[in-house]
């Protein structure tokens, strides 16, 4: 019963290097979702999808792309590292957005960029 | 857009008493959900409770519930004889039309023996 797997817990940056985080779900959810969580502020949208093949923008969406070819995988994708991306990022799915359904998170990825 | 504004950043509560977190939240919509999550040092999102707002009746799970009063956009959650392990952050987070979810910026509670 994985839920929603992220992939890597930990992971150090150099300003300008990009990589990707990993997120998949085997629940079948339609909507998907990456937030950061920042000390003081709460955890902010970044991107979210509704389906395979629909993506759109959150709160805070500069510096992040993502792509959604699959039900089940969300890659959040950091293409020039900066500082202000270090925070703490989840990503969530749920079966209908907008709706009661609540949200199943990861177990989140500490990102420090140097 | 939706905002969601939690506005005690630290709380704190004796063993056995009870407490209250406040929310409040701006929409135009009249269809919506509104929610509760618990993070405790783990890091682990889990839900505490939830609310339709079509429906006036308050939200109840064991020793959580809700003051939902929709006119005021206002979503409070009172904790009852609260235990060690409620020990945590607390975050009031709004879903709606625009099929996201939004999150205030919590309450960190401490729950002293």
């Amino acid at each position: 019963n994985a839920g929603v797997t992220q992939t890597p817990k930990f992971q150090v940056l150099k300003t300008g290097q990009s990589m990707t985080l990993q997120c998949a779900q085997d629940m079948n959810h339609e909507y998907m979702s990456w937030y950061r969580q920042d000390p003081g502020m709460g955890l902010r949208l970044i991107h979210y999808s509704v389906g395979a093949g629909i993506t759109d923008q959150g709160e805070v969406p500069n510096g992040y792309n993502v792509s959604r070819s699959t039900t089940e995988d969300f890659p959040l994708r950091l293409l020039s590292a900066a500082p202000s991306q270090t925070s703490v990022y989840f990503c969530a799915s749920s079966y209908v957005p907008g709706s009661y359904e609540k949200l199943f998170f990861g177990s989140g990825t500490q990102l420090s960029v140097l | 857009a939706q905002t969601v504004t939690q506005s005690q950043p630290e709380m704190s509560v004796q063993e056995a008493e009870t407490v209250t977190l406040s929310c409040t939240y701006d929409t135009s919509e009249n269809n919506y959900y509104l929610f509760w999550y618990k993070q405790p040092p783990s890091r682990q999102m889990i839900l505490v409770i939830r609310q339709e707002a079509y429906k006036q009746q308050n939200a109840t799970e064991n020793r959580f519930s809700v003051n939902f009063q929709k006119a005021a956009k206002s979503f409070s959650l009172k904790i009852s004889d609260s235990q060690l392990g409620d020990t945590a952050m607390y975050f009031c987070a709004f879903t709606g039309r625009n099929n996201d979810m939004r999150f205030g910026a919590g309450t960190r509670l401490t729950v002293k023996p």
